[in-house]
């Protein structure tokens, strides 16, 4: 167990929808990281915040966006949802934002499927 | 731009023998770090091992050991006496000095291994 939480899952939804995929970091660790898996593109760098501020963007659609709240939990919002959006997402979180000296634990993904 | 390349994309092994997995990268950093990854049939990712590019020493954690070498760009993995329990897809990552402000992970595109009893 790494110690991140990601809810729900699965998650089936219809295109065209919104869905929000949540993670919870390890305990005391202020970074989170959002990945996504897919079989076309790999894993794949979305977003990272770090205490509760945007640190950096990856290969982030505009239909998708993400917080971090004050307690560090993190959403990741997925809207105007298309076939192509099917995939695993993970979340990883680590101890600070330089990731010096840290690892990166990830979550068990949570698994989209737009149908 | 920085970028992973594992060239092997499905690698099938009786079980106890040995296997190498390759895991070849490129950075203009001169400061990065890389990961090995494992992903089991179950979904998750669970971290393997961290190499920053100023130790090049091997490292061997009982039946994994890892050849970091610069002057090839490789990290290759290597696992002594397979077992059944690791077949999995195996991830290399790659990550940029953390001093540039972020902490994000190239991945390469994974290698499939599959251990037969």
């Amino acid at each position: 167990d790494s110690g991140v939480t990601q809810t729900p899952k699965h998650l089936i939804t219809a295109t065209g929808q919104r869905v929000t995929l949540r993670c919870s970091p390890r305990s005391g660790d202020l970074s989170v990281y959002w990945y996504q898996q897919s079989l076309d593109q790999g894993l794949q760098f979305l977003i990272q915040y770090y205490n509760g501020e945007e640190r950096a963007k990856g290969n982030i659609l505009e239909r998708f966006s993400a917080q971090q709240f004050p307690d560090l939990h993190s959403e990741l919002n997925l809207s105007s949802l298309e076939l192509g959006d099917s995939a695993l997402y993970f979340c990883a979180s680590s101890a600070d934002g330089t990731g010096l000296e840290t690892e990166a634990f990830f979550g068990q993904g949570t698994r989209l499927t737009v149908v | 731009a920085q970028k992973v390349t594992q060239a092997q994309t499905e690698i099938s092994v009786v079980e106890k023998e040995d296997v190498t997995l390759d895991c070849v990268y490129e950075t203009r950093d001169t400061t990065y770090y890389l990961f090995w990854y494992k992903q089991p049939p179950s979904g998750e990712l669970v971290f393997l091992i961290r190499r920053n590019s100023f130790d090049e020493q091997n490292e061997i954690s009982g039946r994994y050991s890892w050849n970091f070498q610069k002057s090839t760009s490789s990290f290759n993995f290597t696992i002594t006496a397979s077992q059944v329990v690791d077949s999995a897809v195996y991830f290399c990552a790659l990550s940029e000095a953390p001093g540039a402000g972020s902490y994000q992970l190239t991945f390469g595109k994974g290698t499939k291994l599959s251990v037969i009893p």
